[in-house]
């Protein structure tokens, strides 16, 4: 069982660049998400979906956007690559019946110059 | 309030000690209390979770006390092990999402 895979693992970007982070789950689940992780600031919600083609904002949402066309991906968007976005990211994703287990991947390293 | 803070922000403790980590929030409307590890490398795993109406919930060597006055909520692991050197997150579930606490880092010494 894959679980939630993200891809890529690591990346690096310069100032002002774009780029997707991709989030595929394989658990038939309703719920997905996206949190950044730094250190000393916890797991930071950035935006969340709670179902195919709808989407909303987390905690901190500028910089980011996001999609889920599909039910097993969610995307998430840099349009302009900052340094204070320079980060792990996760991506989580919960069944509607126990939408408090979140099943996490394991992370992708964003690099900003 | 939507924060949760978690404190300490690291802890030492030798194998078959009992480390603490709290948690405290302002929220009353925060609903469910969950704590996350995370090995290095990888994305954080449920560990233990309790409702606000419970005191205590144990599950093998862990235990969430739950102080529900006092807006805190603690883990302990009962004879820990290197194998428990992870970082741990507490959480708290308001409007449906997830708001975790800063993290603690664990490391048990042989």
């Amino acid at each position: 069982n894959a679980g939630v895979t993200q891809t890529p693992k690591f990346r690096v970007l310069k100032t002002g660049q774009s780029m997707t982070l991709l989030c595929a789950q394989d658990m038939n689940h309703e719920y997905m998400y996206w949190y950044r992780q730094d250190p000393g600031m916890g797991l930071r919600l950035i935006h969340y979906s709670v179902g195919e083609g709808t989407t909303a904002k987390g905690e901190v949402p500028d910089g980011y956007n996001v999609s889920r066309l599909k039910k097993q991906n969610f995307l998430l968007g840099l349009e302009s690559a900052a340094p204070s976005q320079t980060s792990v990211y996760f991506c989580a994703s919960s069944s509607a019946n126990r939408a408090n287990v979140l099943t996490f991947g394991a992370g992708s390293r964003l690099t900003v110059l | 309030q939507q924060q949760v803070k978690q404190s300490p922000q690291s802890l030492i403790v030798q194998k078959g000690g009992i480390p603490i980590i709290n948690c405290a929030y302002e929220n009353t409307a925060f609903d469910y209390f969950p704590w996350y590890q995370q090995f290095p490398g990888k994305g954080p795993a449920l560990l233990i979770a309790i409702r606000p109406d419970v005191s205590e919930k144990k599950e093998g060597r862990f235990t969430i006390s739950f102080n529900k006055s006092a807006k805190q909520f603690s883990l302990h692991i009962m004879d820990s092990q290197p194998g428990d050197s992870a970082t741990y997150f507490c959480a708290a579930r308001w409007s449906g999402k997830l708001i975790f606490g800063q993290g603690t880092t664990l490391q048990v010494k042989p």
